[in-house]
């Protein structure tokens, strides 16, 4: 099946960093979306983004897919941006709707 | 309010006993789905559906059973609950495929 690899497994930074994290995937996807779970465990859909860039506030995410990957970017940072931060790849037509995720980024964002 | 809901929140049982999660949306979504979020594994899907009496598997459908006799409530069954199905359980919805899903709050199960 389809790989998906997360980098870096684990990033610690000071309030007010910025940071980029990177999601690289072994097959050719028909879309691809990031998310973010909390410290108490909610999960949010941050961005769907098959192609391109697309930018909310101080989050932005860039996908090539004809590079197979993408990446996300955290600007100004602020404690509540803390978390693990997933990315997923929705396979091609034949595999149906099925998302398989990474093993996530896990971001402390100390004050 | 918008919102996607999981009963029970918490859970704990033993090997062999049936149990059901229960998931309802109330935003008319099309599509709904189930994941399970394990240390060092992620979340990995377990079954999805496009809409009503549709449903296919994911990456790791053993072990469980879904329906989808309604748009708003797609449960997870286990007939048969083993140790290695301990886990943290998601479900999400989302318009009518699985951009932009909506997720609930989480179910922790323990099967001791």
């Amino acid at each position: 099946g389809i790989q998906v690899e997360q980098s870096p497994p684990d990033l610690i930074l000071q309030e007010g960093a910025n940071s980029t994290l990177r999601c690289n995937f072994s097959d050719s996807v028909n879309n691809l979306q990031w998310f973010h779970q909390n410290p108490w465990g909610q999960l949010i859909n941050l961005f769907y983004i098959p192609s391109g860039t697309k930018q909310n506030g101080r989050l932005s995410a860039t996908t090539v897919a004809t590079e197979r990957y993408s990446l996300l970017y955290i600007s100004s940072s602020q404690t509540t941006d803390s978390g693990v931060y997933f990315c997923a790849v929705e396979l091609g037509e034949t595999s149906g709707s099925r998302l398989t995720f990474g093993e996530g980024t896990q971001l402390t964002v100390n004050p | 309010e918008a919102q996607v809901t999981q009963n029970p929140r918490y859970l704990i049982t033993v090997t062999g006993k049936k149990l059901t999660v229960t998931c309802s949306q109330n935003m008319n979504h099309e599509y709904m789905s189930w994941y399970r979020q394990d240390p060092g594994l992620g979340l990995r899907q377990i079954y999805y559906s496009m809409n009503v009496e549709v449903t296919d598997k994911g990456d790791v459908p053993e072990g469980y059973k879904v329906s989808r006799k309604e748009k708003r409530n797609f449960p997870l069954i286990l007939e048969s609950p083993s140790p290695n199905q301990t886990s943290l359980y998601f479900c999400a919805s989302s318009l009518t495929g699985p951009e932009t899903q909506y997720f609930g709050p989480g179910t922790r199960l323990l099967v001791l």
